[in-house]
């Protein structure tokens, strides 16, 4: 089944205790990305990655990590979490077809509250 | 204010209603696509409809999008109690040449409420 895969799916932690969220596609597209959604303010893309070992920023890439060293794989990663960052997070996956993306197969969701 | 945003933030209409929401957006697109999201679940592909194309059907839904006016919108037809969800649009900015930028910003949603 092709589908996009996240782990943990709810994380309670304390601010400032290092977190990896992963994230895995099975559909070897290229492009992939993190988005946070929070109330009111819809979804706001973090970061984003349109192949191996190439990463871009998205609109909040602030207290953000990630790597793209595999096809399938693109983990978020919180070097020192803090409350403001308490949101859901969305991993997305979408294949590139002529320099443009097309539709976007979205994860379950991961909710992350830091203490 | 954010690139796609839709219009109206909510709307709440009876079984067998169309539901029409709109999406402004201020730079020049590759494509536009519009998503639907069951309450705090993952975001569902609906449509996708390219700059080059004014008009999309899928099913109960119609896309329009208008590149001269930068606005979109999606009709759900015939509504049904399963409509009921929260309704985005997203948009990647076109770079020169054509191809996108791997940006893509969603709009804040139109939360639809079907009642049976």
């Amino acid at each position: 089944e092709a589908q996009v895969t996240q782990n943990p799916r709810y994380l309670i932690t304390v601010t400032g205790k290092k977190l990896t969220v992963t994230c895995s596609q099975n559909m070897n597209h290229e492009y992939m990305s993190w988005y946070r959604q929070d109330p009111g303010l819809g979804l706001r893309q973090i970061y984003y990655s349109m192949n191996v070992e190439v990463t871009d920023k998205g609109d909040v890439p602030e207290g953000y990590k990630v790597s793209r060293k595999e096809k399938r794989n693109f983990p978020l990663i919180l070097e020192s979490p803090s409350p403001n960052q308490t949101s859901l997070y969305f991993c997305a996956s979408a294949r590139l077809a002529g320099g443009s993306y097309n539709e976007q197969f979205f994860g379950p969701g991961t909710r992350l509250t830091v203490l | 204010s954010q690139q796609g945003e839709e219009d109206p933030q909510a709307l709440s209409i009876q079984e067998g209603e169309n539901a029409t929401m709109n999406c402004s957006y201020k730079t020049s697109i590759n494509n536009l696509q519009w998503y639907r999201q069951n309450s705090g679940r993952g975001l569902v592909h609906l449509i996708l409809i390219r700059s080059n194309e004014r008009e999309k059907h899928s099913g109960r839904l119609r896309v329009t999008l208008d590149t001269s006016k930068k606005s979109s919108s999606l009709l759900i037809t015939a509504s049904r109690a399963a409509d009921t969800a929260s309704y985005f649009c997203a948009t990647g900015s076109r770079r020169a040449g054509g191809t996108s930028y791997g940006k893509l910003t969603f709009g804040q949603g139109t939360i639809l409420t079907v009642h049976p």
